[in-house]
């Protein structure tokens, strides 16, 4: 699988947008961009995915790059709800099995 | 819609005991996972279900076992319980084998002394 760097934390204020980064640099054409964040103490949660067109669903916008070798996860009013650890995962579609969490980036939403 | 459960939420253990983790999902789901999480490391899949009747390793068989029970219920059992499997255990889910989208439990807190 396609390794990705996100950043170690990011700070974001309330009702603004949260953008988080994420470079995948060596992804290849079948592979997936997948977001997911984890609330302290909870379950990991499906937040959005995406091959190369932009994305939008309730939660978030996914923005993947022409090249495919970098996406932004956006929250576009952040709430002190939305703190959490965000994982970008790469994942080749049709591939079996386990989802690949890093270390993420802890997002603080500071009031 | 309950989404996935697991029970139980909290557990400690002496070692050498035995103990089963119920996991159970109502979203007619076909594929079932279960993973562990040790402090400040990511999730690593322990054993998975892609489909009623199916098992198969993950990264981190060793010591577990697991069940099929029907579509809706998967579990994981400990048969010797050692202080290295001290760890929060997450079970998921999704609609087939090959989707990215999983969905969580809320963990099982297991501590092994």
């Amino acid at each position: 699988d396609a390794k990705t760097t996100q950043p170690t934390s990011m700070d974001c204020a309330e009702g603004r947008a949260a953008n988080l980064p994420c470079n995948h640099s060596t992804i290849s054409g079948n592979e997936y961009v997948y977001w997911y964040r984890q609330i302290h103490s909870q379950g990991p949660q499906y937040i959005i995915h995406g091959l190369k067109n932009n994305e939008t669903n309730e939660m978030a916008s996914l923005i993947i790059t022409e090249d495919r070798k970098s996406s932004t996860l956006i929250l576009p009013h952040a709430t002190l709800r939305d703190t959490a650890v965000y994982y970008c995962i790469v994942r080749p579609g049709g591939s079996q099995g386990n989802l690949i969490f890093g270390k993420g980036t802890k997002l603080s939403v500071k009031p | 819609n309950a989404g996935v459960t697991q029970t139980p939420k909290f557990q400690v253990l002496k070692t050498g005991q035995s103990m089963t983790l119920q996991c159970a999902q109502d979203m007619n789901h076909n594929s079932m996972y279960w993973y562990r999480q040790d402090p400040g490391m990511g999730l690593r899949l322990i054993y998975y279900s892609a489909s009623e009747g199916t098992t198969d390793k993950g990264e981190v068989p060793n010591g577990y076992n697991v069940s099929r029970l029907n579509k809706r219920e998967f579990s994981l059992r400990l048969e010797s319980a050692a202080p290295s499997q001290t760890s929060v255990y997450f079970c998921a889910s999704s609609f087939s084998g090959t989707s990215g989208e999983q969905y969580f439990g809320p963990g099982t807190r297991l501590t092994v002394t």
